[in-house]
């Protein structure tokens, strides 16, 4: 069984410039979370997706968004890069909406897109 | 006040000792609580869920949680090298538009010694 897949790996942009995240959830699992991970913040919740429905959004601002497509794969977006947007973002699937239930969703992380603002 | 706090370490422990991870959260809502391991370079994977207060134990491993005091704890009895590594606590937030997603600490890191 297939993993959670995130494409590119590694990217490196200028600042001002857009970039384009791709995630392909577990077969299956039909809810998506991004977290942004940098050395000084740690795991930072960016937005769930479920259904092609944002359901849960973090303190993020609107430069970051993403979207949910019918086959469950996600994209995140961030605009007008800036140097502090540098880091590592997480995808991470769950078969459930996290807040869809009070059991357990768990959550499956991909490796990992590494983002490096210039 | 931060959701989730852990000490960052580093801890080291020699190999063979039972290595202690802490966490505190400042939701009393929160009902879920994870722990994941993260090598470095590598993406965080779960290794223990816990979700009533008392023990729960997995192989080498065991979570406690205690809600009272938002307390979650992870044990690592006989630690080897290989569980070198940060240890990432989280949980499930219960509040408002954010319900449902995991809060994560910002890890401690374990060195296990030969």
């Amino acid at each position: 069984k297939a993993g959670v897949t995130q494409t590119p790996r590694y990217l490196i942009k200028t600042r001002g410039q857009q970039v384009t995240l791709s995630c392909s959830p577990i077969s299956g699992h039909r809810s998506v979370s991004w977290y942004q991970q940098t050395p000084g913040q740690g795991l930072q919740f960016l937005f769930e997706y479920f259904s092609e429905t944002q359901r849960n959004k973090g303190n993020f601002p609107g430069r970051f968004s993403g979207r949910q497509f019918s086959n469950s794969r996600s994209e995140m977006n961030v605009s007008t890069l800036e140097l502090g947007d540098s880091a590592l973002y997480l995808c991470a699937s769950s078969l459930q909406w996290t807040g869809g239930s009070s059991g357990a969703n768990v959550l499956t992380f991909g490796a990992g897109s590494r983002l490096t603002v210039l | 006040q931060k959701e989730v706090e852990q000490n960052s370490g580093p801890l080291s422990v020699p190999e063979g000792a039972i290595a202690s991870l802490n966490c505190t959260y400042s939701d009393r809502v929160s009902q879920s609580f994870f722990w994941y391991r993260q090598y470095s370079g590598k993406s965080p994977e779960l290794i223990m869920s816990i979700y009533s207060n008392g023990d729960k134990e997995d192989g080498r491993f065991t979570a406690q949680l205690n809600k009272a005091s938002q307390y979650v704890s992870l044990l690592i009895r006989d630690s080897q090298p290989s569980d070198s590594a940060t240890y990432l606590c989280a949980v499930r937030s219960g509040r408002g538009g954010s319900q449902g997603n995991l809060i994560f600490g910002k890890g401690t890191k374990l060195s296990v010694k030969p």
